[in-house]
């Protein structure tokens, strides 16, 4: 079946530091591959997507590489902000096994705190 | 663009009692899911429908859940009898599932918080 692990958090920086958030992922498909952002008291937003191998997504100054050969989807931002604070979920899209429909696999998500 | 909207925000009632979360997808969106999101076990997926369907309710608990989708803008989640360990942050999120070539990321309503005491 299909999993997405990421690392565990919370992961605590400060402002501007570099950030990368590790997520690998095992699909019997090919997948697209998603990160979404929570922020407190709200739902999941798509932050970004890659639906082939080596297609790079990126918003906000967040970026993450579709790299199929080691299975992985990190996400890095180069400059992070106290407003960037919120838990990140990794995720899958495949080809559901019946029903010739979509079934997204979330990770467990990862918390990012940071500090002023 | 109002968003996936659900209701209520909030929800506090005693174990035993019945209790019904709204989901209202967005307008043309023909794929909807349910998930449940808590410390323990993350974000977790209690059924899936397309095109008002349901395709894959294997995530539901027990025979205590029950979701409906009577047309393609609103959605049920019922549970009854609701226990303790059932609180939880209750999400419906929506897509749009334009077939085997391109998948669409999900719009996610801004979540029941449950809380069954």
């Amino acid at each position: 079946g299909n999993s997405v692990t990421q690392m565990e958090g919370p992961v605590t920086l400060s402002e501007e530091a570099f950030l990368t958030i590790n997520c690998t992922y095992t699909a019997t498909g090919y997948p697209s591959l998603f990160w979404y952002v929570q922020y407190p008291g709200e739902g999941l937003q798509l932050l970004l997507k890659a639906t082939k191998a080596d297609d790079k997504g990126s918003n906000k100054g967040f970026e993450a590489t579709y790299r199929k050969e080691t299975t992985s989807f990190h996400l890095e931002k180069g400059s992070v902000q106290v407003s960037d604070s919120a838990v990140y979920f990794c995720a899958l899209s495949d080809l559901a096994a019946s029903g010739g429909s979509y079934i997204p696999t979330f990770g467990r998500g990862t918390s990012l705190i940071v500090h002023p | 663009d109002a968003g996936v909207i659900q209701s209520p925000r909030h929800e506090v009632t005693e174990m035993g009692q019945e209790v019904t979360l709204r989901c209202k997808p967005i307008s043309g969106h023909n794929s909807l899911f349910w998930y449940r999101q808590t410390m323990m076990r993350g974000l977790e997926l209690l059924i899936y429908f397309n095109n008002n369907v349901p395709i894959d309710d294997s995530g539901m608990p027990e025979d205590r859940f029950s979701a409906k989708m009577p047309n393609a803008s609103f959605s049920t989640l019922k549970i009854q009898p609701s226990e303790p360990r059932d609180s939880a942050v209750y999400f419906c999120a929506s897509s749009y599932d334009r077939g085997i070539q391109v998948n669409s990321p999900l719009h996610f309503g801004n979540g029941t918080r449950l809380t069954v005491t």
